[in-house]
């Protein structure tokens, strides 16, 4: 959507395990974040990075991993120390002189 | 001071009505007030937004109002419809360019 690729769009993770979502945008823009929604919820901030090699947390990172390598690519992982991954994960960017964001259409993660 | 409050949680509106969902902000320093609407399974998309030099931002059907003494922002849907249906969030802009989201309104409009 807008140039920002979430993929896979259905993830599904065992317990214990570590899984990878993508984040990929075209749009130049500085700015990239990601977003957990639960059902029926609000959006929380899990991390966020505004310029490559540089990230920090959000208000619920524990559990969850990320890297800035490049500035079109903000992956996030899942870690086996999140308990509830279950959720619609977000991805958004922003640029300086834009003041919105724009989200991704992000990734439904199902722990079976 | 980051947080903001959306109220209602959940709306119901019959087609043809006016929808109405407030927000209220604490921190002074917010300087812009954009609306998001989010469909199930998709990701948000800036509907409308206002900055607080502006007291009313109209598109369309859509409508912000700002208070600013107040702290206080509405959107109104007007001649509401049930392809409006869908989930509302406000935020404000502060620091680095940073969005702090009100907790979501989910729109409901009846035939």
């Amino acid at each position: 959507d807008g140039g920002i690729t979430q993929s896979p769009k259905y993830l599904f993770r065992k317990e214990g395990q570590n899984v990878t979502l993508s984040c990929e945008q075209n749009l130049n823009h500085d700015a990239m974040y990601w977003y957990r929604q639960d059902p029926g919820q609000g959006l929380r901030l899990i991390y966020y990075s505004q310029i490559v090699n540089d990230f920090q947390k959000g208000d619920i990172a524990e559990g969850y991993s990320v890297s800035r390598e490049k500035k079109e690519s903000f992956p996030l992982t899942v870690t086996s120390a999140q308990k509830n991954p279950t959720a619609f994960y977000l991805c958004a960017t922003s640029d300086r002189g834009n003041y919105g964001y724009t989200f991704g259409s992000g990734t439904r993660l199902t722990v079976v | 001071q980051q947080q903001v409050k959306q109220s209602p949680q959940s709306l119901i509106v019959q087609k043809g009505g006016i929808s109405i969902i407030n927000c209220a902000y604490e921190n002074t320093a917010f300087d812009y007030f954009p609306w998001y609407q989010q469909f199930p399974g998709k990701g948000p998309a800036l509907l409308i937004a206002i900055r607080p030099d502006v007291s009313e931002k109209k598109e369309g059907r859509f409508t912000i109002s700002f208070n600013k003494s107040a702290k206080q922002f509405s959107l109104h849907i007007m001649d509401s419809q049930p392809g409006d249906s869908a989930t509302y969030f406000c935020a404000a802009k502060g620091a680095g360019n940073m969005l702090t989201f009100g907790g979501g309104t989910r729109l409901m409009v009846k035939p």
